[in-house]
């Protein structure tokens, strides 16, 4: 069973150009969350979807920043217009449906490095 | 603000000594998570303790959680240059669906 993937490993653009980030969760999870962390820093919650829901989106910066999860394919993480600031490790991870109660790990992906130049 | 801050925030001990790292967090949880990250690459799930239980195993590994105090520690016992990384607890808040990290603990190994 392969584990969360993401693609690309590294990315550079120039300010003003469009990122994408794609990740494609573990077979049987239903669940994608993507965090960016800075160097040094902990991971900070961006975004949690569902199969073509959006459902907690308190992380994700008000502009430029937008994620999906279609049907089929691949969660996409998209960047517009890209700034200095947007430099980081963007992670993606995934869990299986959650059972009420139990609680549940995340399985992460080996994240995009994105510069931004 | 984060919800889980780890303490200390760097470690560094001889190989064969015991770690242990602090997690506070403030708000009600469903369960708390620790991971850890090897430099450059993703986290690892290491141990999940839900709130109703109070300590946990894994190996080397042992998880204690205060949920009156708000804490929770993870002990590594007889510590290997393998365990260097930084590690992060992580809290399922009661009230919304999705986890939290704290800024992490970088632990070091003196060989």
């Amino acid at each position: 069973n392969a584990g969360v993937m993401q693609n690309p490993r590294h990315l550079v653009r120039r300010r003003g150009q469009e990122a994408r980030l794609r990740c494609s969760p573990m077979k049987g999870h239903s669940h994608v969350y993507w965090y960016r962390q800075l160097p040094e820093e902990g991971l900070k919650f961006m975004v949690y979807l569902q199969k073509e829901n959006i459902i907690d989106e308190s992380g994700m910066p008000k502009e430029r920043f937008s994620a999906e999860f279609p049907k089929e394919g691949p969660s996409i993480l998209r960047i517009q217009q890209v700034v200095r600031g947007d430099s980081a490790a963007y992670f993606c991870a995934s869990s299986p449906l959650k059972t009420s109660g139990r609680g549940y790990e995340q399985y992460f992906g080996p994240g995009t490095r994105l510069t931004v130049t | 603000s984060q919800q889980g801050e780890e303490d200390p925030q760097a470690l560094s001990i001889q190989e064969g000594e015991n770690a242990t790292m602090n997690c506070s967090y403030k708000t009600s949880i469903n369960n708390l998570q620790w991971y850890r990250q090897n430099s450059g690459r993703g986290l690892v799930h290491l141990i999940l303790i839900r709130s109703n239980e109070r300590e946990k195993h894994s190996g080397r590994l042992r998880v204690t959680l205060d949920t009156s105090k708000k804490s929770s520690s993870l002990l590594i016992t007889a510590s290997r240059a393998a365990d260097t990384a930084s590690y992060f607890c992580a809290t399922e808040w009661s009230s919304a669906s999705k986890i939290i990290f704290g800024s992490g603990t970088r632990l070091s190994i003196r060989p």
